[in-house]
């Protein structure tokens, strides 16, 4: 079953507008990760935030995590074309060494 | 480039086929994973190997195998190929065995089309 769910599926805004992501997972993780994807090309990593991080930035890009409901949110600042991508979450579970549990994604357009 | 390399990039073959999947993983990098991505899905997770030997396992069926090899290269070999096993491959390299201690370099991927 999916540990980590995006919302919203999809995602359309203006250019310069502010995109915020959200996942949600059911167990309690060391650290979840974000993942960009164009269209059919390989995932960049994004950012790391570990469990007891609240909030991280990196460029443009501001990650929080909130361990009591499970969530965590990506937001992208004055977004631009070159946005316009998959974004995934991928959560490390505790206990669970060896695999990340991935979101189905969402698919994020950025509008001229 | 993430400095991983898969190959082929594009595939299509038949039902009952059998096809191999190559990934050079980044240099210095130790684990290798592989993942299938269906149409506007998710990942899911096959299997991984650190330094050639097997660490952990997904959701790979038993028509599915991969290896190793000494010089770090992994193959990920798909037998008796139906419709539904259409997708992108993916293989992904870390420097180290857990995955979720830090992150994953990705290829480009390899697009498999089973006709």
């Amino acid at each position: 079953s999916q540990q980590g769910e995006e919302d919203p599926q999809a995602l359309s805004i203006q250019e310069g507008e502010n995109a915020t992501m959200n996942c949600s997972y059911k167990t309690s993780i060391n650290n979840l990760q974000w993942y960009r994807q164009n269209s059919g090309r390989g995932l960049v990593h994004l950012i790391l935030i570990r469990s007891n991080e609240r909030e991280k930035h990196s460029g443009r890009l501001r990650v929080t995590l909130d361990t009591s409901k499970k969530s965590s949110s990506l937001l992208i600042t004055a977004s631009r074309a070159a946005d316009t991508a998959s974004y995934f979450c991928a959560t490390a579970p505790v206990g669970s060494n060896y695999q990340l549990i991935w979101g189905a994604g969402t698919k994020l357009i950025i509008k001229p | 480039d993430s400095g991983v390399t898969q190959t082929p990039k594009h595939l299509i073959t038949a039902t009952g086929q059998r096809v191999t999947l190559r990934c050079s993983p980044r240099s210095g990098d130790l684990s290798v994973y592989w993942y299938q991505q269906s149409l506007d899905q998710g990942l899911q997770f096959l299997i991984q190997y650190y330094n050639g030997e097997e660490r952990a396992k997904g959701n790979i069926l038993e028509r599915f195998s991969a290896q190793q090899f000494p010089d770090l290269h992994s193959e990920l070999n798909l037998s008796s190929l139906e419709l539904g096993d259409s997708a992108l491959y993916f293989c992904a390299s870390s420097v180290v065995g857990r995955p979720n201690t830090g992150e994953l370099f990705f290829g480009e991927g390899s697009r498999l089309t089973v006709l």
